[in-house]
């Protein structure tokens, strides 16, 4: 079984620029979580969908957007990216909401 | 369930074993969690304990929970070199954002051959 699988593995962007991450989530999960992990900090919510509807945001700023398709795979969108907003973006999915969540390799996105 | 510590490192030998401890503020704490990371890789879920339980034992892991301490422990026994990498204790409050993991800073276990 393929597990949660995200790309690109690694990008980078010019600040003020836009960038899109992808999630494909275990086959059957139509849970799908966005974390921001930086640099020496534990990973901070962004997003949760369950069954293609946003089910929970942190807080963070209307640049972050996000949606899930019909085949539960999900896209994180940033706009106006900041040097801040580079970071490792992890990306979890689980059958039902609450359980173990088995996160992706993440994606390392360097803003300069 | 925004205040989750960890202390931020810990060094054992190779064989000893390893105990690393987290607290957490929410005692209505429905699922507690320990993720690994080893370096520029994503989160492995290790194990996970409900609130409802108090030990709970996966071959070399042990997870100890004191509800009334908010004290969350995994005991690692006789640590190998490949368990050196980071761990996240994390909690998921009862009510809160479903979904919504909150994790602390980690706790960076180096093993000494």
């Amino acid at each position: 079984d393929a597990g949660v699988t995200q790309s690109p593995t690694h990008l980078i962007k010019t600040r003020g620029q836009h960038v899109t991450l992808r999630c494909s989530p275990i086959s059957g999960h139509k849970s799908v979580s966005w974390y921001q992990q930086v640099l020496g900090q534990g990973p901070q919510f962004i997003f949760q969908y369950y069954e293609k509807e946003e089910r929970g945001r942190g807080n963070f700023p209307d640049r972050f957007s996000a949606r899930q398709f019909p085949n539960y795979s999900s896209e994180l969108n940033v706009n106006a990216l900041l040097l801040g907003d580079s970071a490792l973006y992890l990306c979890a999915s689980s059958p039902i909401a609450r359980q173990g969540y088995t996160f992706g390799s993440g994606t390392r996105l360097t803003v300069v | 369930g925004e205040d989750v510590e960890q202390s931020l490192f810990l060094s054992v030998r190779e064989g000893d074993s390893s105990v690393i401890n987290c607290t957490y503020t929410d005692s209505s704490s429905t699922y507690l969690y320990w993720y690994k990371q080893e370096p520029g890789a994503g989160l492995q879920l290790l194990t996970y304990i409900f609130s409802n339980m108090d030990m709970k034992q996966d071959q070399r892991l042990t997870v100890l929970l004191n509800k009334k301490d908010k004290h969350l422990s995994l005991r690692i026994a006789d640590t190998q070199t490949g368990d050196s990498a980071i761990y996240f204790c994390a909690e998921i409050a009862r009510g809160s954002t479903l979904g919504r993991l909150y994790f602390g800073r980690g706790t960076q276990l180096t093993v000494w051959p």
